[in-house]
């Protein structure tokens, strides 16, 4: 079993919707939660970061986590065709440790169409 | 500021040759990570450098890879001999301060194809 689960899709939606992406995790050990976007041909770039459980919001962005059931969202708001690119949940355990070691999902691609 | 560099951008050698994959970090950055995405499959950690020392290889596949940082500066990832399962993008990212929760910044990765 993967440590981290991420649906793949593609996920199509029109201009203006809201747009919900997953993860689900079985480390219980993991504290910080990230999520990342990557154009084609790109690096990752992050988007948000969270520490524990909780929402965060940054602009047409909303994160949030919880730990009790092991699972994760990314909400965007008035989707633009910009937003399409593919989104990676990234988690990792420490704090202020030696290493910030990023688990991964595998990433949702998405398209917003005009 | 400039980001995070990688060269070469595509690299296509054939089973057996060497390959060596370069990164430059953002100017400052003590730490160094190597990522890299096979087909079909997750990022996944590789190692991180703080300046010159391997703090955490414990991604790092087999012997067959090397990575080095000499001056705490820019790193190398050499592949020798490369095999075809080791096809696939390889990131590498760069931050000020250790731990979760710091920024991380990423390259634009270098594609490698092994025939």
């Amino acid at each position: 079993q993967k440590e981290v689960e991420q649906d793949p899709g593609p996920l199509s939606v029109p201009e203006g919707a809201i747009v919900s992406l997953n993860c689900t995790y079985s480390n219980s050990a993991f504290q910080y939660f990230m999520w990342y976007r990557q154009y084609s041909r790109k690096g990752p770039e992050l988007l948000m970061y969270t520490y524990s459980s909780g929402n965060k919001e940054d602009g047409r962005f909303t994160a949030q986590v919880d730990k009790s059931s092991k699972y994760i969202s990314l909400f965007i708001r008035d989707s633009q065709p910009s937003d399409s690119a593919t989104y990676l949940c990234a988690m990792s355990e420490v704090y202020g440790g030696a290493t910030n070691k990023l688990i991964f999902g595998t990433g949702t691609l998405l398209a917003v169409q005009p | 500021e400039a980001g995070v560099t990688q060269f070469p951008s595509h690299s296509v050698i054939e089973k057996g040759q060497t390959v060596t994959l370069r990164c430059d970090p953002i100017s400052g950055h003590d730490n160094l990570y190597w990522y890299r995405r096979v087909m079909g499959k997750e990022i996944k950690f590789l190692l991180h450098f703080v300046k010159e020392s391997k703090q955490d290889e414990s991604g790092m596949p087999n012997n067959r890879f090397l990575a080095e940082r000499t001056g705490g500066t820019y790193s190398t990832l050499k592949v020798q001999p490369a095999e075809l399962e080791d096809s696939g993008v390889y990131f590498c990212a760069s931050g000020r301060g250790s731990g979760s929760g710091n920024t991380i910044y990423f390259g634009e990765g270098s594609w490698l194809t092994v025939v």
